[in-house]
This record gives structure tokens, C-alpha cells and sequence, in this order.
């Protein structure tokens, strides 16, 4: 079945470390993004793909960064900049650009600082 | 700029109750408009969509009308069960990458 597989589930991050989050889809989306949700929030988006090797930075970019070398995968780097990286994250992709284009999502991983 | 905008949670009604959950959109142009669900702990799954003006999407018993006099797309559903607790995100779509997202209205039901 095709979809998005987010892992680890569940990560712990040490204080001054970096940690990434895998996500990989087997779609053939052109389009990635990232989402970071607070306990009780809506999301906000860290950064968007569009095509491979390319990738723009969302409303709450600092203290991540993301690369995307291959279509099908899209890493989410969470720095030692980032002071709290807190949150449940979620990775999404959509057909491409345009109206009537829905997003679909992984099931998360929660980060928790230790 | 477009924007969407729910009526705040938590909303919370017995099994078998009447719902609706209220969402109104600022955009130019003729966005698409989308209901998404989150069950706690998961990501958020489509439940249905609208692509342009008086289109009505549905699924699982839920239903939305694209009204453009109005700018809204409220979600109903006939009788709600204890399933169908969950988090609802509205959210538009116009021609860039992006999805506007509302921010989301907890429903909680009671047996």
C-alpha cells in the first residue's frame, strides 16, 4: 500500500544534541512538507519541498534544517539551536502544486527532551 | 492574505447528537476546501473535500457545502458516535504548495 512512513515513533534528544526524523513516501509525490504540533495547537509549517533538491523554509524554519536528495525521502534535522524541540512532528506530501491538491500525512514522531 | 478560521473547542455532545462545526475562509481567487481528522496520537487522515463553489464533499456521515456567499464550509454530521471523537482541522488550498490550516476544534463525545 502506498503512504507516507514516518520513523523513529518516538525520539529523546540530550541537551546540544541533533536529531533527525525520517520520512519516506512511496506516492510519487512531488511535493514534501513538515509540520510541527504543539500539545492543543494546529500545525505550523517548518519547511516544503517542492521538487528534489530544492526546499523553502516554512513560518517557523529556525533551528531545523531538511534536505531532499532522492523523491521519495525527506529528512527533518532538529538542531541543538532549537531550544524547544518539544512537539509532535509530522511529515506530509502532496501530487504537486495547484488547487484540489490534498495532503497526506504520516503518523508522527513525538520528540522529548531528556 | 487567506485565512481560516474554526469555531475553538472543545466542543462536546452526547452519542447520537446533532454536529456542526463551524469554518470560515478568507481567500481571492477560488481556493479548494478540505476537512481533515486526528485521532489522538496519529496524523491527520482527509475526510473530505470541496473544489469549488455549492460542491458538497462527504464521507463517513459527515458532510460540507463550499458556500461562497457565505465564505464557509461548516462539517456536520446527522448523530455522532463515540468514535468520532477526534481533532477537526479546516484547512484551503489555492494555487501554491501551501494548505492554510485552521487550528483545529477538539469534538469530544459522550456515550
Amino acid at each position: 500500500d502506498g503512504g507516507i512512513t514516518q520513523s523513529p515513533k518516538y525520539l529523546f534528544r540530550k541537551e546540544g544534541q541533533n536529531v533527525t526524523l525520517s520520512c519516506e513516501q512511496n506516492l510519487n509525490h512531488d511535493a514534501m512538507y513538515w509540520y510541527r504540533q504543539d500539545p492543543g495547537q494546529g500545525l505550523r509549517l517548518i519547511y516544503y519541498s517542492q521538487i528534489v533538491n530544492d526546499f523553502q523554509k516554512g513560518d517557523i524554519a529556525e533551528g531545523y534544517s531538511v534536505s531532499r536528495e532522492k523523491k521519495e525521502s525527506f529528512p527533518l534535522t532538529v538542531t541543538s539551536a532549537q531550544k524547544n524541540p518539544t512537539a509532535f512532528y509530522l511529515c506530509a506530501s502532496s501530487p504537486g502544486q495547484g488547487v484540489n491538491q490534498p495532503q497526506h500525512f504520516g503518523d508522527g514522531t513525538r520528540l522529548s527532551i531528556l | 492574505g487567506n485565512s481560516v478560521t474554526q469555531m475553538e473547542g472543545p466542543v462536546t455532545l452526547s452519542e447520537e447528537a446533532f454536529l456542526t462545526i463551524n469554518c470560515t475562509y478568507t481567500a481571492t481567487g477560488y481556493p479548494s476546501l478540505f476537512w481533515y481528522v486526528q485521532y489522538p496520537g496519529e496524523g491527520l487522515q482527509l475526510l473530505l473535500k470541496a473544489t469549488k463553489a455549492d460542491d458538497k464533499g462527504s464521507n463517513k456521515g459527515f458532510e460540507a457545502t463550499y458556500r461562497k456567499e457565505t465564505t464557509s464550509f461548516h462539517l456536520e454530521k446527522g448523530s455522532v458516535q463515540v468514535s468520532d471523537s477526534a481533532v477537526y482541522f479546516c484547512a484551503l488550498s489555492d494555487w501554491g504548495y501551501q494548505l492554510i490550516w485552521g487550528a483545529g476544534t477538539k469534538l469530544i463525545i459522550k456515550p
